[in-house]
This record gives structure tokens, C-alpha cells and sequence, in this order.
């Protein structure tokens, strides 16, 4: 049983426009969690992580939203620009730097 | 940036017979960490080590085995290849319990 799934596998944005990338997961013990970029024959690359003391991580155009209750986190992107187009996964550890469990992954699709 | 290589980018190769895939860092980060990717299953960890002498299962090591030869390598083998090992394989290395997982660009194996 996957305990952190990306239930859209892909998205399709309009260049300017707000990408959502949406995370939910399962395990009550996760309280660092992360998001990486995967570009195509490339490994994947680390973007920006949030911890449970917190709701909210802004980076640039990225923000992370945590929404512990629902078990959920939010990746926000503003604006999206066509070189955003990738696989997005996000992972979540018991404490940062352990072990991590990834969703599936969303492949964004920024068209100009 | 861990600088983080793999070898090979590509491999083709036949139910049963024996492969190793290599992995070196250039960074000295003391933990690496072996995943596989499947479409839809995210990344998967193998096997993971946080120093020269400390290997670690991961979710899914039946079927694998790892060597940790040095500080910067980490190689992963499998003993008898069958078809559902095909997957994208990637590395990562890491320095410390807080430190973020640095990929490689992955190896994509085939086993007919």
C-alpha cells in the first residue's frame, strides 16, 4: 500500500499561469517532507522541503503547502514557464534526512 | 551537489545472468543509497549505507545485493537478472542525518 500518493499523473498549464501539484499521504509519523524535479534522463533534483512545524515554504516562484490534518501537502507554482515541464515527486521521511517514500510523480506540462 | 555518477547509462541483458551496476560520488558524503523507479511506483529503495561499513536493506532488496568498496562507491548487483528487474536505477548520496539525497542520472536496464 503506497503511504504517499500523487493522485494525478499528469497536468497541463498554460505558460503565466499557477501549476498545483497535489500529495497525500498515509503514515501519521511523516514530518519532513520534500519535492524533487525529474527532467528526462536526468536523476531527479532536489526543489524545496517543508517540516511539520510548519504550513507554509516559499522559495522563489515555488511554495510548499503542508496541511497536517488532512494529510496532504501542495506544491504551488507561480508563474509556471515552459522550462518547469517535468516530473514532480514528492517524498516524506520520519525526520529529515532519514529514509524517504515518494509518490508516483506528476508529469507538468507548461505550454507556451 | 554531490556530483553523483553512474554506470552504465544503459543495459540490455538476459534473464539470469549476473549484473552490477557502479555509482561514485565525488563529494565524500558519508551515506548512498541505491532506488529503483517503476512507472507510477515513484522511486523505491533498495538498499542504503551510511558509511563504508553499515549496509542496510531497503523496501524491495530481494533479488539484490550491494557493495560499498569505498567512502565514494556504491555498486549495486543482481545475481540472476529477471524481466521485472527492468526499471530505471538511481543512486543517490547524501552527507549526514539531515543531508538532502543527491541523485544520479540512472540507469535504465532491460532484462528479455
Amino acid at each position: 500500500d503506497q503511504q504517499v500518493k500523487q493522485n494525478s499523473p499528469s497536468l497541463s498549464v498554460q505558460e503565466g499561469r499557477i501549476s498545483i501539484l497535489n500529495c497525500d499521504y498515509t503514515n501519521s509519523m511523516f514530518d519532513y517532507f520534500l519535492w524533487y524535479k525529474k527532467y528526462p534522463a536526468e536523476g531527479p533534483t532536489f526543489l524545496i522541503s517543508i517540516s511539520s512545524i510548519k504550513d507554509k515554504n516559499e522559495d522563489g516562484r515555488f511554495t510548499v503547502f503542508l496541511n497536517k490534518s488532512a494529510k496532504h501537502l501542495s506544491l504551488h507554482i507561480v508563474p509556471s514557464q515552459p522550462g518547469d515541464s517535468a516530473v514532480y515527486f514528492c517524498a516524506a521521511s520520519e525526520g529529515a534526512g532519514n529514509m524517504l517514500t515518494f509518490g508516483g510523480g506528476t508529469r507538468l506540462m507548461v505550454k507556451p | 551537489d554531490a556530483d553523483v555518477t553512474q554506470t552504465p547509462r544503459n543495459r540490455i541483458t538476459k534473464t539470469g545472468k549476473r549484473i552490477m551496476l557502479e555509482c561514485s560520488q565525488t563529494k565524500g558524503h558519508d551515506r548512498m543509497y541505491w532506488y529503483r523507479q517503476d512507472p507510477g511506483l515513484g522511486l523505491r529503495l533498495i538498499y542504503y549505507s551510511f558509511d563504508v561499513k553499515d549496509i542496510n536493506k531497503g523496501e524491495i532488496s530481494d533479488g539484490y545485493s550491494v557493495s560499498r568498496q569505498a567512502q565514494a562507491k556504491f555498486s549495486l548487483s543482481l545475481e540472476s537478472a529477471i524481466p521485472n528487474q527492468t526499471a530505471l536505477y538511481f543512486c543517490a548520496a547524501a552527507q549526514g542525518r539531515g543531508g538532502t539525497q543527491y541523485f544520479g542520472p540512472g540507469t535504465r536496464l532491460t532484462v528479455l
